[in-house]
């Protein structure tokens, strides 16, 4: 069990450029979450899967966010036109169907919007 | 909406003491899931703790144990024994059995261990 894996670790872009991180659950998880955690603050829910299926979205997914997850395994979160406001630390985490079970967290991407 | 707070942005704590984090949260919700989170520096955050609101008796693992108390929806961290690996920022999370399992955190209690 090599655990949530996300890439990259860090993202510097210009303001108006578009990103996208990657996110690789435990390999039997079919739940996948996001999250956003800005500085000083706890991390705050943007958008969650269950296999391939977007199932929720925040209110905080702007329309420049875009999240998938093709055939339920990795999943990629882009956002476009970037702007100051996005620098954060975005986490994804999995977890087993069915609330009861614990989502275990990645070590996040750190985006620094310039 | 529920939302969840900690008070105490910075506590501290000598080694080998106890100390207890402090959590509310506001619902209207009867059935729930609590959480407490440990994210260490640069590290990624792992679960502490678990409680569910419908068993009265308080969550335990090792040295962390919590006070929930349904009534005043309030839900604190006690962990004894303190170690310098401790040293964190702790969150604590809420999720509503009928949702999706999305958690909802607060700001998060940075922790600081003195030796």
């Amino acid at each position: 069990d090599t655990g949530v894996s996300q890439d990259p670790r860090h993202k510097i872009t210009k303001r108006g450029q578009n990103v996208t991180f990657r996110c690789d659950p435990i390999s039997e998880h079919n739940r996948l979450y996001w999250y956003r955690q800005t500085l000083g603050q706890g991390p705050e829910f943007l958008t969650y899967f269950q296999n391939e299926a977007q199932l929720e979205k925040s209110r905080l997914l702007s329309d420049r966010f875009s999240a998938e997850r093709p055939k339920g395994s990795f999943s990629t979160l882009e956002i476009q036109r970037t702007e100051q406001g996005d620098s954060a630390m975005y986490l994804c985490a999995s977890s087993l169907g069915g609330t009861y079970y614990e989502q275990y967290f990645g070590p996040g991407t750190r985006l620094t919007v310039t | 909406a529920q939302t969840v707070t900690q008070s105490q942005p910075e506590m501290s704590v000598q080694e080998a003491e106890t100390v207890t984090l402090s959590c509310t949260y506001d619902t209207s919700e009867s059935d729930y899931y609590l959480f407490w989170y440990k994210q260490p520096p640069s590290r990624q955050m792992i679960l502490v703790i678990r409680q569910e609101a419908y068993k009265q008796q308080n969550a335990t693992e090792n040295r962390f144990s919590v006070n929930f108390q349904k009534a005043a929806k309030s839900f604190s961290l006690k962990i004894s024994d303190s170690q310098l690996g401790d040293a964190a920022m702790y969150f604590c999370a809420y999720r509503s059995r009928g949702s999706q399992g999305n958690l909802i955190f607060g700001k998060g209690t940075k922790l600081s261990v003195k030796p």
